[in-house]
């Protein structure tokens, strides 16, 4: 079975402090592993993949397969940073999903 | 390009009654997934369409079920609704060459 942990339901930090949010998962075999991003008022759409270890936003996530995390993390935060953000484990030969709860970050000025 | 819409936006139902929830996915993709998202939870896998058939199921009993038609727009389908049934139904399309899902804004769907 598939899981996807985020242990935080809420995160609060200042602008231009570092911040990370934390994802678990649970899989037996090689992950895909997601991150995506809801913007008040706004559909839910993808901020990153693992797969292209690209940065965007200033957002990173690394793929910790030894601990099964991918936490992501920006050097500093900034207040239109603040969003509801989920993890998620695709299985796109299966296709099959699993997201986390989310986790609300706030970045105040 | 529209990306994935999703009709209608909110909807009102009685327990007991039936629903049809549609999507039409972003040009370019023929892949189509449901998901049930209940209020301070992650979306929740319902299924996925893949040329007009369901490739991958979640933990959801057989009220719910869907259709692809060849357009690769899919319908969802929950029979017999309960009050627990009310959510936000969100529908996501995809490409085997696209990594990760677009998603529609979602189906506001509330049982009384």
């Amino acid at each position: 079975a598939q899981r996807v942990t985020q242990p935080e339901k809420l995160l609060s930090v200042f602008k231009g402090a570092p911040v990370e949010l934390k994802c678990n998962y649970s899989y037996s075999g090689s992950p895909e592993l997601f991150w995506y991003v809801q913007y008040s008022r706004q559909r839910l759409q993808l901020l990153l993949r693992h797969i292209s270890r690209e940065s965007i936003k200033g957002f990173t996530a690394d793929l910790n397969k030894g601990e099964t995390s991918f936490h992501l993390k920006k050097p500093f935060a900034q207040e239109e940073d603040s969003a509801m953000y989920y993890c998620a484990l695709i299985n796109t030969n299966a296709g099959k999903s699993t997201f986390g709860d989310g986790t609300t970050l706030t970045v105040k000025p | 390009d529209a990306g994935v819409t999703q009709s209608p936006t909110h909807l009102i139902k009685t327990r007991g009654q039936q629903v049809t929830l549609r999507c039409s996915p972003k040009s370019g993709h023929d892949t189509v997934s449901w998901y049930q998202q209940a209020l301070g939870q992650g979306p929740q896998f319902i299924f996925q369409y893949y040329e007009e058939e369901e490739r991958q199921r979640g933990n959801f009993p057989d009220r719910f079920s869907g259709h692809q038609f060849p357009n690769y727009s899919s319908e969802l389908n929950v029979n017999a609704l309960l009050l627990g049934d009310s959510a936000l139904y969100l529908c996501a399309s995809s490409s085997p060459v696209t990594y990760g899902y677009t998603f529609g804004s979602g189906t506001r769907l509330t049982v009384v």
